[in-house]
């Protein structure tokens, strides 16, 4: 079964310790991104990743890192979470546009089921 | 930068009747697809309908269809034969050729019985 999952499902946790949200994908997309999502924001993406090796900042980059060292997985790694990081977090895979390919791409993404984390 | 705009916060329809939930976007490109998501209670982001902005034709998926405006940069999702199970936040998104999504801040539908 195609799927995006993301562990753990629920975290509290209190400020300054490191944490990790992990996200693994069965299908072999090169995209990859990690959204926020806040009561009256929508969802706002974190950061993002074309491919292996390549990472790049989105909207809300701030306080997070993340690392894309193999195609399938793409951490989320909060080094000194804070409670303004209490939020629903959300990990998604697409296939990805390259040039000489056609665009665009035949498939949305594929969100995982969320991580709630709160920061006490 | 890509901007998407969901100016209801919320919205209430009865069972069976149809409703229509509005999206504006903001972009200089021509190349990009818009979606809408359906998040209900579960939490869970489920593709509800698409539409390719080089393709004229709206796009349908059984109850839900789109009206997509290009010139005034409008995608609207329209739920035909509202259902309880419609009830849920739904968000507009819009995807620009590296695959970035930029989403709306989300409408909270409630069918009432």
């Amino acid at each position: 079964e195609a799927q995006v999952t993301q562990n753990p499902r629920y975290l509290i946790t209190v400020t300054g310790k490191k944490l990790t949200v992990t996200c693994s994908q069965n299908m072999n997309h090169e995209y990859m991104s990690w959204y926020r999502q806040d009561p009256g924001l929508g969802l706002r993406q974190i950061y993002y990743s074309m491919n292996v090796e390549v990472t790049d900042k989105g909207d809300v980059p701030e306080g997070y890192k993340v690392s894309r060292k193999e195609k399938r997985n793409f951490p989320l790694i909060l080094e000194s979470p804070s409670p303004n990081q209490t939020s629903l977090y959300f990990c998604a895979s697409s296939p990805s546009s390259r040039q000489g390919q056609s665009w665009p791409p035949n498939q949305p993404q594929h969100f995982g089921d969320g991580t709630r984390l709160s920061i006490l | 930068a890509q901007t998407v705009t969901q100016s209801q916060p919320e919205m209430s329809v009865q069972e069976a009747e149809t409703v229509t939930l509005s999206c504006t976007y903001d972009t200089s490109e021509n190349n990009y697809y818009l979606f809408w998501y359906k998040q209900p209670p579960s939490r869970q982001m489920i593709l509800v309908i698409r539409q390719e902005a080089y393709k004229q034709q709206n796009a349908t998926e059984n109850r839900f269809s789109v009206n997509f405006q290009k010139a005034a940069k409008s995608f609207s999702l329209k739920i035909s034969d509202s259902q309880l199970g419609d009830t849920a936040m739904y968000f507009c998104a819009f995807m620009r050729a590296n695959s970035k999504l930029t989403f709306g801040k989300g409408i909270t539908l409630s069918v009432r019985p």
